[in-house]
């Protein structure tokens, strides 16, 4: 079974310029993760979606941030413009299941730089 | 608000066993999860607990007490290749089940 991709792997750009991210999920997950994850600390969640829809978005800067999942497949993650602050991991996570705990299976990640 | 607390750092030694602690406090509180998480690679599941007891899982293992908010995961023989950190993380009563991850522990298994 084929993982969670993600691309890049690495970036780095200069702040205020924009970025984004692509994620495609295990086949046939229906649930979607972005989560932030800064050196040293745990991730944190940035958006869930459920098929095509947004269950939780709390904790996306929305100002900067922009996320979207095109057909309830694959996602993309934006930001615009970016901040110094906003260097991390992106990771990108799926599951199958709605309604019941399973686990999440996690992309390897973009690391961003922004210098 | 949700607090998951963690030690930031271990040392162990190859062969031994070694306990990795984790507190939280949540409004609503449903299930706990452990995921590995190699340097610049991705986290992988170990385990979950939802009721109270212990999992066991070869030479892991973890616990739950939910009346007391605390979980531990248990790693046994271990092996040089357990160097990495160890993710506690928490599902709410939501319904969304989304994770709520600590900050991580980074066991460092010497020779």
């Amino acid at each position: 079974e084929a993982g969670v991709a993600q691309s890049p792997r690495y970036k780095i750009i200069e702040k205020r310029q924009s970025v984004a991210f692509w994620c495609n999920p295990i086949s046939g997950h229906a649930t979607l993760y972005w989560y932030q994850q800064i050196l040293g600390q745990g991730p944190k969640l940035l958006i869930q979606f459920q098929n095509n829809g947004v269950v939780d978005d709390s904790q996306l800067p929305k100002d900067r941030f922009s996320a979207e999942r095109l057909k309830g497949v694959d996602s993309t993650l934006k930001i615009q413009p970016a901040k110094l602050e906003d260097s991390a991991v992106y990771l990108c996570a799926s599951s199958p299941a709605r309604g019941r705990d399973t686990e999440a299976f996690f992309g390897q990640g973009t690391r961003l730089t922004v210098v | 608000g949700q607090n998951i607390d963690q030690p930031t750092e271990m040392t162990a030694t190859e062969g031994a066993i070694v306990q990795i602690n984790c507190t939280y406090q949540t409004s609503g509180f449903n299930g706990l999860f452990w995921y590995q998480q190699h340097a610049g690679e991705a986290p992988t599941f170990l385990s979950y607990n939802v009721l109270d007891g212990l999992e066991e899982k070869g030479r892991f293992s973890s616990f739950l007490s939910r009346s007391k908010g605390y979980s531990y995961l248990l790693l046994k023989e271990l092996q040089m290749k357990d160097s990495a950190s160890y993710l506690c993380a928490v599902t709410l009563d939501t319904g969304r089940r989304a994770l709520t991850f600590g900050s991580g522990t980074r066991l460092q298994v010497q020779p």
